[in-house]
């Protein structure tokens, strides 16, 4: 089936710990988007990428950081420097075809915690 | 950054009662505004994504309007089914660079 496969569904980060978030997806889309939500908040853009080996910050990228290496993957590493990483993390692809036609397509999400 | 707002926050409705819910985006440099239905222990799925003032889009038992001089949208929803059941996102389309912002969702319990 085509879709968006996220990986682990949960995840523990230890004190200085960076930990890694798998995304990857198999509809042949050009972007992919990461993004973060805490409760009572709307989904936050981390970082997105339009196009193999090149990617920009969203509106809070600090202490994140990605890689996109082929057009299906991109990994998101939470690193020791996010010193609030507890939240639950959706990775999103989508075509670029026409301001506003670009429908995103959602993983199930990863939620991480900090032990 | 641009401010999306969703009303009411969450939404206990009667099986079979109609209801509607608002999204309110920043008008100026408008692109497009988007609709999701996120299910609980599933992925976000897109309903509807308008760009032009007055656009009306149905699928099935849902609706929404846009009016973009004004900065609403509404999501309507007609005889409500248990299924009906879950938080629904709207965004706003930023600039044309694809990036959403988003709005934190009304979340919607159908009570049988």
């Amino acid at each position: 089936d085509g879709g968006i496969t996220q990986s682990p569904k949960y995840l523990f980060r230890k004190e200085g710990q960076n930990v890694t978030l798998s995304c990857e997806q198999n509809l042949n889309h050009d972007a992919m988007y990461w993004y973060r939500q805490d409760p009572g908040q709307g989904l936050r853009l981390i970082y997105y990428s339009q196009i193999v080996n090149d990617f920009q910050k969203g509106d809070i990228a600090e202490g994140y950081s990605v890689s996109r290496e082929k057009k299906e993957s991109f990994p998101l590493t939470v690193t020791s420097a996010q010193k609030n990483p507890t939240a639950f993390y959706l990775c999103a692809s989508s075509v670029l075809q026409g301001v506003g036609e670009n429908i995103q397509y959602f993983g199930a999400g990863t939620r991480l915690s900090v032990l | 950054i641009l401010n999306v707002e969703q009303s009411p926050q969450s939404l206990h409705v009667q099986e079979g009662d109609s209801t509607n819910f608002t999204c309110s985006f920043p008008s100026s440099n408008f692109y497009a505004l988007h609709w999701y239905r996120w299910e609980t222990a599933k992925s976000p799925e897109a309903l509807f994504v308008m760009t032009l003032n007055g656009d009306e889009k149905k699928k099935g038992r849902i609706s929404a309007t846009l009016n973009t001089k004004e900065g609403y949208s509404y999501l309507y929803i007609k005889g409500s089914q248990p299924e009906d059941s879950a938080t629904y996102l709207c965004a706003s389309l930023r600039d044309s660079n694809y990036q959403l912002i988003w709005g934190a969702g009304t979340k919607l319990i159908i009570k049988p």
